[in-house]
């Protein structure tokens, strides 16, 4: 049973519109969660973090939020730019998890020009 | 240039074979992990090594063999696989310090296919 989930497996966007990317998790003793986006042959790249103290955490055009009592993130991606087509892996970690994260399948962002 | 890099990019091997995929990290790290990666799939730990020491083994078939020498380098042996193993293959690593944050930085990745 997967814990981190992306149920949208791609998403196109408009160039200039926002981009929202979408995550959910069922484990409560999730502390820290962390979005990773990745370009085609080339591993995955951190991108912005939030902790589960925390509900909002900005960083440039990139806004993590994260709703607790629905167990529920979003990647806020504002303007779209075409080099942000890419795959997007949201991930999740527990403080005492002897360092392991728990990956969501990906989304795949699409921007039009 | 992540500070990360795997070696082979790009792998082709029969069932019957052996070989090794190599993975070494310049940023002054001391946790090092493999992950696979198959298409439209959530990203599979392997093993995790923390100074030096296996920390993790997530039932992986023993034809997959990791070797961890010191905290720069790590080794994926790989001998009699399966066409099922066939795969992107990750070496992330990180530090450890701030266990909760685990931002962990990723090499390119060796793409395995067994024929």
């Amino acid at each position: 049973d997967q814990q981190v989930k992306q149920n949208s497996p791609s998403l196109s966007v408009q160039e200039g519109r926002i981009s929202i990317l979408n995550c959910d998790y069922t484990n409560s003793m999730f502390d820290y969660f962390l979005w990773y986006k990745k370009y085609p042959a080339e591993g995955p790249t951190f991108l912005i973090s939030i902790s589960s103290i925390k509900d909002k955490n900005e960083d440039g055009r990139f806004t993590v939020f994260l709703n607790k009592s629905a167990k529920h993130l979003s990647l806020h991606i504002v303007p779209s730019q075409p080099g942000d087509s890419a795959v997007y892996f949201c991930a999740a970690s527990v403080a005492d998890s002897n360092y392991q994260l728990i990956w969501g399948a990906g989304t795949k962002l699409i921007i039009k020009p | 240039e992540t500070g990360v890099t795997q070696t082979p990019r790009h792998l082709v091997m029969g069932m019957t074979n052996k070989k090794s995929l190599k993975c070494e990290q310049h940023l002054g790290h001391n946790a090092m992990y493999w992950y696979k990666q198959s298409a439209k799939k959530p990203l599979e730990l392997m093993f995790v090594y923390n100074f030096k020491e296996q920390t993790e083994n997530n039932s992986v078939p023993s034809r997959f063999s990791p070797e961890c020498p010191n905290s720069s380098h790590l080794f994926l042996h790989l001998h009699t696989l399966q066409p099922e193993d066939s795969a992107l293959y990750l070496c992330a690593s990180s530090r450890v310090g701030d266990v909760a944050k685990n931002i962990q930085y990723f090499g390119a990745g060796t793409r395995l296919s067994v024929l």
